[in-house]
């Protein structure tokens, strides 16, 4: 399994951009990365996936270098709202199961 | 609306009582999942299933059960063989396990506390 390692926490101001970096450096070939959401006593919420270079959707950008060993998810414009753990995934089709580490813990200040 | 509802939000056990979690989904999916979760810490896997009537252990599926009758339907069962129950539990749900890569849909959790 890829060992995942995401800084425990991070602090911004409303605004600002906020880039989360993952290192996955034993990343398999199939595999995926997926980042995901959390607010206080809720569900984790999906946010964006990639394979390789740039994905982005309404809500985040995904950047992957070439050698895939790490990623950056990156939140334009945050506001207090995105106040949250931040969860790097790495798996493929096929995997039993995806395994959830500790998640960054991003505070957005007024 | 499609998606995932457990029940109860809050659920309170007695010492050596056995509990169940319900979880349902209506998103047609096949594979569905159970994860713990401790204070400030990630999930941990406790079950899942790939489709009805079969099930597989976790990480941590030591003092907990589960059934899988339905498609629909992924109860979880925490026994008194389990030591330390109280925590927040998620289920979860994607098409199946192949498509487990590109997205669960998480429910709203349940939170046990032991009394």
């Amino acid at each position: 399994l890829a060992k995942i390692t995401q800084p425990i926490s991070m602090d911004s101001y409303e605004g600002q951009e906020v880039n989360i970096t993952c290192s996955h450096n034993n990343i398999a070939t199939n595999d995926y990365i997926t980042w995901y959401q959390q607010f206080p006593s809720q569900g984790p919420r999906f946010i964006i996936q990639g394979y390789k270079t740039k994905v982005t959707n309404e809500v985040a950008s995904l950047f992957i270098p070439a050698d895939r060993k790490s990623s950056t998810l990156s939140l334009p414009r945050v506001s207090l709202s995105d106040t949250a753990v931040y969860y790097c995934l790495v798996g493929h089709t096929g995997r039993r199961a995806l395994t959830f580490g500790s998640g960054t813990r991003l505070q957005v200040q007024p | 609306d499609g998606g995932i509802t457990q029940s109860p939000k809050y659920l309170f056990r007695k010492e050596g009582q056995n509990v169940t979690l319900s979880c349902e989904q209506n998103l047609n999916h096949d594979a569905m999942y159970w994860y713990r979760q401790d204070p400030g810490q990630g999930l941990r896997l406790i079950y899942y299933s790939q489709i009805v009537n079969d099930f597989q252990k976790g990480d941590i599926a030591e003092g907990y059960s589960v059934s899988r009758e339905k498609k629909e339907s992924f109860p979880l069962t925490v026994t008194s063989a389990q030591k330390n129950p109280t925590a927040f539990y998620l289920c979860a749900s994607s098409i199946d396990l192949e498509g487990a890569a590109y997205g669960y849909t998480f429910g709203s959790g349940t939170r046990l506390t032991v009394v």
